[in-house]
């Protein structure tokens, strides 16, 4: 859905522990979903993508897992890294990922050595 | 490596001036790319929809005018910023399709005094 509010909610996990973000998204025709990694000063950056006929999809380190039911995305970072710190938003699109894209709100990962 | 170029990184310039960003798609055509707004600590917001060879698709509430769109080949979008004010200080980002996932530029930081 569209995002809202001036402050991002921080996540905060001890280096090696497993993170997981979480994200609510709002349009039942979005078949599309993918999480970026966003760092200070940079563009967002691709983590994973999931499409809504899979109910969850891994990576390297990370996994998502995606409820249609009560329209929940979340992102599991397994043994989180001091590198993994950073902003993590959740998109959803219509119509295959080629349409555009809406944000989430976005969480801040603050990993703790 | 990267796949979408923004240019320039950052502007500073004075109230009433008028500002373009380029978006570049590396090694592959984009006949679609996408225009964002990021205010610091909020998420991205979608501006425009860029359509090459013809007219971009603005969001609602985004002034067509004020923040032009121009889609003149396959790897190259512009974003002029007209007579920009302080209150069009932001950070400014575009993305390109290529195949699935969107990616997206680093980012113009605009700072208008």
């Amino acid at each position: 859905g569209e995002s809202v509010g001036l402050h991002l909610p921080t996540l905060s996990v001890q280096e090696g522990d497993n993170s997981i973000i979480n994200c609510a998204y709002s349009n039942s025709a979005s078949d599309y979903f993918i999480w970026y990694k966003q760092e200070s000063g940079k563009g967002p950056q691709f983590i994973i993508d999931i499409r809504s006929n899979m109910d969850k999809r891994q990576g390297q380190r990370v996994t998502v897992l995606l409820n249609k039911t009560v329209k929940h995305l979340s992102l599991q970072i397994a043994a989180t890294q001091p590198g993994d710190s950073a902003v993590y938003f959740c998109a959803e699109a219509a119509g295959g990922g080629y349409n555009k894209l809406i944000f989430g709100a976005g969480t801040r990962l603050a990993v703790h050595p | 490596g990267a796949v979408v170029s923004q240019h320039p990184s950052w502007v500073i310039c004075k109230s009433g001036t008028s500002v373009k960003i380029e978006c570049r798609s590396l090694d592959f055509q984009a006949t679609t790319m996408f225009w964002y707004r990021q205010f610091p600590k909020q998420s991205l917001m979608l501006m425009a929809t860029s359509n090459e060879g013809s007219k971009a698709t603005y969001e609602q509430g985004v002034e067509k005018d004020k923040f032009l769109i121009n889609h003149a080949s396959l790897t190259l979008s512009t974003l002029t910023v007209t007579s920009a004010h302080p209150e069009d200080s932001s950070f400014y980002i575009c993305s390109a399709n290529r195949g699935q996932p969107q990616h997206f530029g680093d980012g113009t930081r605009l700072s208008i005094l």
